[in-house]
């Protein structure tokens, strides 16, 4: 069965200060990677995903993440932080086939505020 | 394009009630998801639909079921309310299923 780590809780960060939220995985097989954005009292919200191909991908609003095979894990980073960023951010895995790959996994959340 | 959407987007129901939800698709997406957003548990999954078939389902007692439409449309149902149904109801919409989702903004069910 596949499950996610989300290790922080809760992320502070400078306004105008690069930002890192931590997200590692386990799945059979390869991956597919996903990482959403919930604001207060919506649903969620797609920031960038990895399939296949290069490593580091690029979202929406600045956002990137890195897909680290060896280590497990698919970083959320954003060069500068907005306050506007402050928000719930989930990372999500599934299989890339076989059971379980209609169903995405999602980590407990990292609640980031952006002090400004 | 429009969104996926739900409704209603507030419920309060009482213990022992049974509660229907609604999600409609963006349109040409043939893969309808439901998961449930507790505090305690964050997001679980419940079930996902593709034409008509339910093709995966979560952990969840049988009290909560689903359905597809011809016109890809998914309704949720739960019936003998309990307490710890109270969540944020999310339905996430796909071309064919495990690509890329789109959620909808959530129905919010308090069961009093």
């Amino acid at each position: 069965a596949q499950s996610v780590a989300q290790p922080e809780d809760q992320v502070n960060v400078a306004e105008g200060n690069p930002l890192t939220v931590k997200c590692t995985y386990s799945v059979s097989g390869n991956p597919y990677l996903f990482w959403y954005v919930q604001y207060p009292n919506r649903g969620l919200q797609f920031l960038l995903k990895y399939i296949t191909g290069d490593n580091l991908v690029k979202g929406s609003y600045g956002f990137e993440a890195e897909f680290n095979k060896s280590q497990t894990s698919f970083h959320l980073k954003k060069p500068s932080a907005l306050v506007s960023d402050s928000a719930l951010y989930f990372c999500a895995v599934r299989p890339y086939s076989g059971a379980g790959s209609y169903q995405l996994t999602f980590g407990k959340g990292t609640k980031l505020s952006v002090i400004p | 394009k429009a969104g996926v959407t739900q409704t209603p987007r507030y419920l309060i129901k009482t213990r022992g009630q049974q509660v229907t939800l609604s999600c409609s698709p963006i349109s040409g997406h043939r893969s309808v998801s439901w998961y449930q957003q507790t505090p305690g548990q964050g997001l679980q999954f419940l079930f996902e639909y593709f034409s008509e078939t339910q093709r995966n389902k979560g952990n969840f007692p049988g009290r909560f079921s689903g359905r597809q439409f011809s016109n890809s449309r998914s309704e949720m149902n739960v019936s003998t309310l309990e307490l710890g149904d109270s969540a944020l109801y999310l339905c996430a919409s796909s071309v064919q299923g495990g690509d890329g989702y789109t959620f909808g903004s959530g129905t919010r069910l308090t069961v009093v």
